[in-house]
């Protein structure tokens, strides 16, 4: 079965901390995402990795990085946390365009609070 | 402008009723996909039915189906005999382009569903 697996369900940081939020899936996915969820505004794409080392903005990537060393591993960077980063994080991946009807797959998401 | 519109932020259904969400999109594009997602409390989303843009039939996963208009640009996901377990968030999302291209989703806001017994 699918299985994507996030680091940490809840988070607590400090602001100004670097923060890493990990993502590992097991199923050999080329195309790996990350999102935030906030109330009102659906999920919105920070960045997304269609291969090792490869990396693409998405539509919100101010204040963040991404990292993909490993074809399994795809972390999201806040590289100085802030209040508004305050929100759900989820990760997906997705197999190459073959698959193109199957949907991509979500870890269980962090909650992560920035005091 | 938004690309998918879920005009209901909440709706309410008696348990074992019928109950349709709402999503209408707006692409240029010719060939395209349409998702939709229940995200219960626990946060994890979890994928429901798919409809391709050049699919003749409307999708339907056991008591999931989708009311796909073309014309309308609308994707309403109709959920059959509600249960208690339904209760969650549910989101509409698009992918542009061919089904051979690569996988970005645009995502709806949301709507959330209660079913009350």
């Amino acid at each position: 079965d699918v299985k994507v697996t996030q680091s940490s369900r809840y988070l607590v940081k400090r602001t100004g901390e670097k923060v890493f939020l990990e993502c590992v899936q097991d199923m050999d996915h080329e195309n790996m995402f990350w999102y935030r969820q906030d109330p009102g505004l659906g999920l919105r794409l920070i960045y997304f990795s269609y291969d090792v080392k490869m990396k693409e903005k998405g539509d919100i990537p101010e204040g963040y990085s991404v990292s993909r060393e490993k074809k399994e591993r795809f972390s999201l960077i806040l590289e100085s946390a802030s209040t508004n980063q305050t929100s759900m994080y989820l990760c997906a991946s997705t197999p190459p365009a073959q698959g193109i009807r199957q949907p991509q797959h979500f870890g269980d998401g962090t909650r992560l609070s920035i005091l | 402008a938004q690309k998918i519109t879920q005009t209901q932020p909440g709706m309410f259904v008696q348990e074992k009723e019928a109950v349709t969400l709402d999503c209408t999109y707006d692409t240029s594009d010719q060939s395209y996909g349409l998702f939709w997602y229940k995200q219960p409390s626990s946060g994890e989303m979890i994928f429901l039915i798919y409809q391709g843009s050049y699919d003749e039939q409307n999708a339907t996963e056991g008591r999931y189906s989708l009311n796909f208009q073309k014309a309308r640009k609308s994707a309403n996901l109709v959920i059959s005999a509600s249960q208690l377990g339904d209760s969650a968030m549910y989101f509409c999302a698009m992918r542009e382009g061919p089904d051979t291209g690569f996988q970005k989703l645009v995502f709806g806001t949301g709507t959330r569903l209660l079913v009350s017994p």
